[in-house]
Order: C-alpha cells, then sequence, then structure tokens
C-alpha cells in the first residue's frame, strides 16, 4: 500500500532554478530515502535520512526531515535539464528486513 | 558497487502465455528480495516480499496464483506472470537487501506488454 503522498505531483521549471519537493507519510519510520528514475528506467538512490536526522546534504541536493509533521522536502539546486525525471520518497518502518513502500513520486521537468 | 541484474529488460508475449522475469543479486548475497509493480505515469507498488526457501509474502490484492515467486538461491528470485492478459502489462522492478550489510540496491526493471 502507498506510505504518503509527494507534491507537486508535477513541477515544471527553468532551469537554473531550484526545484523543491514535499512528501508526507503515515506511520513511524526509520529512514526516508529519495530516489530518482528516468523514463522508463530503473530507480537511483539519491539519499538517505534517518529518523533522529533534520537535514541532510548531498551535493546540489538538500533533504529534511520533519518526523512531527511526518514528512519531509528533497530541494534540488541549480537544476539543470539531466534534472528532469520523477522522484520518489521511500520510507522504511525499521531497520529489519521490511520493504520500501514508496510515495506517488514527483515529475520534474527542467527546461533548458 | 553492488548490481542487481533483471532479465528480461523487456518482453512481450501473447494473452494467455505465461512469462518469467529474473532477478539476479551479481556480487552478493541476499536472503530477501522485493517485488514491484509501476503503471505509467504511477509509483512502485509492492507485489510481494521473496523470501530464500521459503514462501512468498504477498501483498493485499496480489494474487499469489497469478504472481509466482520463487526465491531458490540467495542470488536469484524469479516472477512468473502466469496466463498473461493486457492488463498485467507494466514495469516490473525487484529489489535486494544484501545480507550482510542489509542495503538495499534495485535492478534496471522488466518491461512486459502482453498483447
Amino acid at each position: 500500500s502507498q506510505q504518503g503522498e509527494e507534491d507537486p505531483q508535477a513541477l515544471s521549471i527553468q532551469e537554473g532554478e531550484n526545484a523543491t519537493m514535499n512528501c508526507s507519510y503515515k506511520t513511524s519510520i526509520n529512514n526516508l530515502q529519495w530516489y530518482r528514475q528516468n523514463s522508463g528506467r530503473g530507480l537511483v538512490h539519491l539519499i538517505l535520512i534517518r529518523s533522529n536526522e533534520r537535514e541532510k546534504h548531498s551535493g546540489r541536493l538538500r533533504v529534511t526531515l520533519d518526523t512531527s509533521k511526518k514528512s519531509s522536502s528533497l530541494l534540488i539546486t541549480a537544476s539543470r535539464a539531466a534534472d528532469t525525471a520523477s522522484y520518489f520518497c521511500a520510507t522504511a518502518r525499521n531497520s529489519g528486513n521490511t520493504p520500501l513502500v514508496f510515495g506517488k513520486g514527483t515529475r520534474l521537468s527542467v527546461i533548458a | 558497487g553492488a548490481v542487481v541484474s533483471q532479465h528480461p529488460s523487456r518482453v512481450i508475449c501473447k494473452s494467455g502465455t505465461s512469462v518469467k522475469i529474473e532477478c539476479r543479486s551479481l556480487d552478493f548475497q541476499a536472503t530477501t528480495m522485493f517485488w514491484y509493480r509501476q503503471f505509467p505515469k504511477q509509483s512502485l507498488m509492492l507485489m510481494a516480499t521473496s523470501n530464500e526457501g521459503s514462501k512468498a509474502t504477498y501483498e493485499q490484492g496480489v494474487e499469489k496464483d497469478k504472481f509466482l515467486i520463487n526465491h531458490a538461491s540467495l542470488t536469484l528470485s524469479t516472477l512468473t506472470v502466469t496466463s498473461a492478459h493486457p492488463e498485467d502489462s507494466s514495469f516490473y522492478i525487484c529489489s535486494a537487501r544484501r545480507s550482510n550489510t542489509g542495503e538495499l540496491f534495485f535492478g534496471e526493471g522488466s518491461r512486459l506488454t502482453v498483447l
């Protein structure tokens, strides 16, 4: 079953602008991860943030996590046309053998 | 880095036939693998958890007789779509959990088209 929602469902921006995508989830989590998927391709892992962390950076990516609101955001700074893809958040309920549950995703289009 | 290979990457079959999709962890052992289905412009929906040497655990609404899962070794899980129908056309993605670290790795997906 779907864990939560991403918003916006679709986002179109100009190259160089920042893109912010939000994710909400429903249950308690051990960690939250963001993935990218180019059309018709597999998933690329972007970043993992643990439940006891509030913010994490990786290159042009910045992820925040607010466990009290059960929400996370992914910020891509200085976007490039190559960032065009779908972005999904995924949550793991614990550190054991549970699967990742994916949000509905945001389709990002970066226009050159 | 760890690699998960799915085969075939694309398959077209006639309605009523069965199709087998393989998910292999190439350089690590995976006691547990997960199968997802993704319809166009939608998210990944978990279908089942595949455990080496035991029966798969299916998510609610997924027919176990329709989607047969076999995890006979620590590096291979297979998903067989039996008596496929056009509505089974989808993108099927597996992920494998590395046994010694717990890390998850995803395959590149298999696109099934049923005519």
